[in-house]
């Protein structure tokens, strides 16, 4: 079965902590990225990468940082900069950087208290 | 102005009836098109693509209008299960390719 897996579903953290969310597609697909979902606001982007060691800065990165060490592979750390990282995370992939389908992961829904 | 405008809604519509929403994008020079579903606190799913000569996948069919800048979803005989938000979703290339995304209208299936 192919597709996108995030893990976990949930996460918790205090304020001041670190916290890496994981992203893995088996669709074979070269571009990932990562957005973040408000209530009442549109997908933004976080980060992309289009190819391994790629990866490119999205519309609001600050605070966060990511990884492209295996084409499967996309994971995002949220660090204790980053001022509201309370949010619903979202991991897509699409065949190539161009004008294709994405395909989203289930998400990731973080709680920063 | 947003460069992905869409009614946020709720529509509430009967079952059995047609519904149709329309986006409007800002940039005349956005190159892909798309529908996504999203139920509640769930992924977006892709629902279609939108083609310059429209598109039908059964009961759903989408329109591209470029020199309206809009892009439409009519949706038939409409089930409860269609109850969802429906995202618009731009693909511009502006140097580099770049989603744009519509904060979605929402439909209420009614019984």
């Amino acid at each position: 079965d192919g597709g996108i897996t995030q893990s976990p579903k949930y996460l918790f953290r205090k304020e001041g902590q670190n916290v890496t969310l994981s992203c893995e597609q088996n669709l074979n697909h070269d571009a990932m990225y990562w957005y973040r979902q408000d209530p009442g606001q549109g997908l933004r982007l976080i980060y992309y990468s289009q190819i391994v060691n790629d990866f490119q800065k999205g519309d609001i990165a600050e605070g966060y940082s990511v990884s492209r060490e295996k084409k499967e592979s996309f994971p995002l750390t949220v660090t204790s900069a980053q001022k509201n990282p309370t949010a619903f995370y979202l991991c897509a992939s699409a065949v190539a950087l161009g004008p294709y389908e994405q395909y989203f992961g289930p998400g990731t829904r973080l709680t920063v208290t | 102005r947003k460069e992905v405008e869409q009614d946020p809604g709720p529509f509430n519509v009967p079952e059995g009836a047609t519904v149709a929403f329309n986006c409007t994008y800002s940039n005349s020079a956005s190159q892909s098109f798309f529908w996504y579903r999203q139920d509640c606190r769930k992924e977006p799913k892709l629902l279609m693509s939108v083609y310059s000569s429209g598109n039908e996948d059964g009961r759903f069919t989408a329109q591209l209008n470029r020199a309206s800048q809009y892009i439409s979803l009519l949706i038939r005989d409409s089930k409860l299960s269609d109850s969802a938000t429906y995202l618009c979703v731009v693909n511009t290339d502006s140097g580099t390719y770049k989603y744009i995304f519509g904060t979605g209208t929402r439909l209420k299936v009614l019984a």
